[in-house]
């Protein structure tokens, strides 16, 4: 049981390129959430989903996006990759809402753009 | 406007001592609480939550309290071990629906042996 995964763990971006961070989860968990992390504040939301084919927006969705074709997998699209990105991105999934329920987390992707 | 501030970003405990961990929150729709730890290069993983119902919860070392007239919890670790160094994440929910969860910024705590 692997849990929570994301790949890569590290990348660096050219500002205007593109890149997918992938996540996936292994515990059939209907709930999935992307959130980034800047120094010193907390996670945002970005987008997330109560399962497939239903995605909704979070907090921070403004550059990025998000398919969620099967259970397992949710993939976070970045196009025109800006400075602002630079972040830590989670992925977490939970069984059922988050609010009320623990979500689990990946190990997170950390990602530049210059 | 953070909804969720935990103002201290740092603490420092002896080893064996209590560890107290403050979150405040500004908005009375918030009725689900959860602590969140974090260690270096790992992703969040959940501590333990106290629901509005309640004023307490317990679990093992771990006790949150939750006082809602003041709009504040707190996070109290008994007694504490070096293990425990780690960023410590309070987040609300229940606003409008429990979809989702807002977090506060983190305070990282070390626990000194």
């Amino acid at each position: 049981n692997a849990g929570v995964t994301q790949t890569p763990k590290f990348r660096i971006l050219k500002i205007g390129q593109s890149m997918t961070l992938q996540c996936a989860q292994d515990m059939n968990h209907n709930y999935m959430y992307w959130y980034r992390q800047d120094p010193g504040m907390g996670l945002k939301l970005i987008y997330y989903s109560v399962g497939a084919g239903i995605t909704d927006k979070g907090e921070v969705p403004n550059g990025y996006n998000v398919s969620r074709s099967t259970t397992e997998d949710f993939p976070l699209r970045l196009e025109l990759a800006a400075p602002s990105q630079t972040s830590v991105y989670f992925c977490a999934s939970s069984k059922g809402l988050a609010g009320g329920n623990e979500q689990f987390f990946g190990p997170g992707t950390r990602l530049t753009v210059l | 406007d953070q909804q969720v501030k935990q103002n201290s970003p740092s603490l420092s405990v002896q080893e064996g001592r209590i560890s107290i961990l403050n979150c405040d929150y500004t908005n009375s729709m918030f009725d689900y609480f959860l602590w969140y730890k974090k260690y270096p290069a790992e992703g969040p993983t959940f501590l333990i939550s106290i629901s509005s119902i309640k004023d307490k919860n317990e679990d093992g070392r771990f006790t949150v309290f939750l006082n809602k007239s003041a709009k504040h919890l707190s996070l109290h670790i008994v007694p504490s071990q070096p293990g425990d160094s780690a960023v410590y994440f309070c987040a609300a929910s229940g606003e409008t629906s429990y979809d989702k969860v807002i977090f506060g910024p983190g305070t990282s705590l070390s626990v000194i042996p």
